[in-house]
């Protein structure tokens, strides 16, 4: 079956702008979770939604913003854009959150 | 606060020894355990998991230790092949906490043919 897509692959951005990254789980998958990677600090949680509701939030401040579809299918959004906010970010999905996640490949975002 | 620590960011081991991965974590609330494997410009892909009730868990090559009381898990890997040679992470998570997993921050192995 298909795995968990991620797009777009790559994004450039400058300071001050926003960005929305989607995700679509693996069919059947209900939570759906963000995460950042930066060189040095591994993979920091940012969010979990389950059946269109947050359910867990990680350490990052409210310009970092998601929502879940009725499909499963997640965004997430990103405001006011600084350069520190250059990561990797990741999507995961499981069937009901306490599984094995399944990521996807990530988009690469970059500010200028 | 780094919750789960892996303090070595890089190992190199020679094709058909052991690599052994190591992972710390503070938690003690932490009682699920997973590691995954990344190669560049891929997500990572799940490889083994362990429970806290279990000391030891074993799926082919790879084999997960679990220390409770020191709160420290291992990956061995054996023997180690070059196709293994790419960023491993661990991950913990608590059942009365929800669905979060806290992850370190990698180990970049290098199997050398």
């Amino acid at each position: 079956k298909a795995g968990v897509t991620q797009t777009p692959r790559y994004l450039i951005k400058t300071r001050g702008q926003q960005v929305t990254l989607s995700c679509s789980p693996i069919s059947g998958h209900r939570s759906v979770s963000w995460y950042q990677q930066t060189p040095g600090q591994g993979l920091q949680f940012l969010f979990e939604y389950f059946s269109e509701t947050q359910r867990n939030k990680g350490n990052f401040p409210g310009r970092f913003s998601g929502r879940q579809f009725s499909n499963s299918r997640s965004e997430m959004n990103v405001s006011t854009l600084e350069l520190g906010d250059s990561a990797l970010y990741l999507c995961a999905s499981s069937f009901d959150g306490d599984q094995p996640q399944h990521f996807g490949d990530g988009t690469r975002l970059s500010i200028l | 606060d780094q919750q789960v620590k892996q303090n070595s960011p890089s190992l190199s081991v020679q094709e058909g020894r052991i690599s052994i991965l190591n992972c710390d974590y503070t938690n003690s609330m932490f009682d699920y355990f997973l590691w995954y494997k990344k190669y560049p410009a891929e997500g990572p892909t799940f490889l083994i998991s362990i429970s806290s009730i279990k000391d030891k868990n074993e799926d082919g090559r790879f084999t997960v230790f679990l220390n409770k009381s020191a709160k420290h898990l291992s990956l061995h890997i054996v023997p180690s092949q070059p196709g293994d040679s790419a960023v491993y992470f661990c991950a913990a998570s608590a059942s009365n906490t929800g669905n979060q997993f806290y992850f370190g921050t990698g180990t970049s192995l290098t199997v050398i043919p």
